[in-house]
């Protein structure tokens, strides 16, 4: 137990469908983030959060939403995804955003989409 | 571009030792992590460096070398338990972390 939960851990999805992800982090931490998680591939930072502000977007597609209603909770909003988009979905927390910024990862959601 | 290289795979033997290479190319440098991931599992955190030299904990030692760009995650007395994936990231200036695509850790008995 990292402290990050995420559900589902398994999402199965057509590509019409509108699904979300929940993240929760009960470290007290400033900062969350999610990364997108393809085999054999470096972690993918998708969207980065700071006292709830969004600090970074690294070029994702809208069809993908992020939320972050409060420092605990993250949401990724999903809709007419492709089959490429399917991967590992991994949210973590980390302190803040400077140096010695260990990050605690939940255990991801499996994404298929078909 | 950023960049960051590791060995895709390495096999060891339960009970020896194995060194885990790590290359790296960032616009600036704010330290380097590593992290490991058991298959199916979140990764966790095992070591931070951002001075040159030789962290020790227990059977795990990280080093750093940040004229060469340079890394190597050093597990000693090997348990079967270490079979997993190791991942290598650097924090740039941007304060972004850069990951590596892993290392898988296959031990055998």
């Amino acid at each position: 137990e990292t402290g990050v939960t995420q559900t589902p851990r398994h999402l199965v999805m057509g590509m019409t469908n509108k699904k979300s992800l929940k993240c929760e982090q009960h470290l007290g931490h400033n900062a969350m983030y999610w990364y997108k998680q393809s085999a054999k591939k470096p972690l993918e930072l998708m969207f980065v959060y700071n006292f709830k502000e969004q600090t970074e977007n690294n070029s994702v597609p809208s069809r993908f939403s992020p939320e972050c209603p409060n420092s605990s909770h993250l949401f990724l909003h999903l809709h007419t995804l492709q089959p490429e988009d399917s991967a590992l979905y991994l949210c973590a927390s980390s302190h803040g955003l400077a140096e010695d910024n260990e990050q605690f990862f939940g255990p991801g959601t499996r994404l298929t989409v078909l | 571009g950023q960049n960051i290289d590791q060995p895709t795979e390495m096999t060891a033997t339960e009970g020896a030792i194995v060194q885990i290479n790590c290359t790296y190319q960032t616009s600036g440098f704010n330290g380097l992590f590593w992290y490991q991931q058991h298959a199916g599992e979140a990764p966790t955190f095992l070591s931070y460096n951002v001075l040159d030299g030789l962290e020790e904990k227990g059977r795990f030692s990280s080093f750093l070398s940040r004229s060469k760009g340079y890394s190597y995650l050093l597990l000693k007395e090997l348990q079967m338990k270490d079979s997993a994936s190791y991942l290598c990231a650097v924090l740039d200036s941007n304060y972004q972390l850069i990951w590596g695509a892993g290392t898988k850790l296959i031990i055998k008995p």
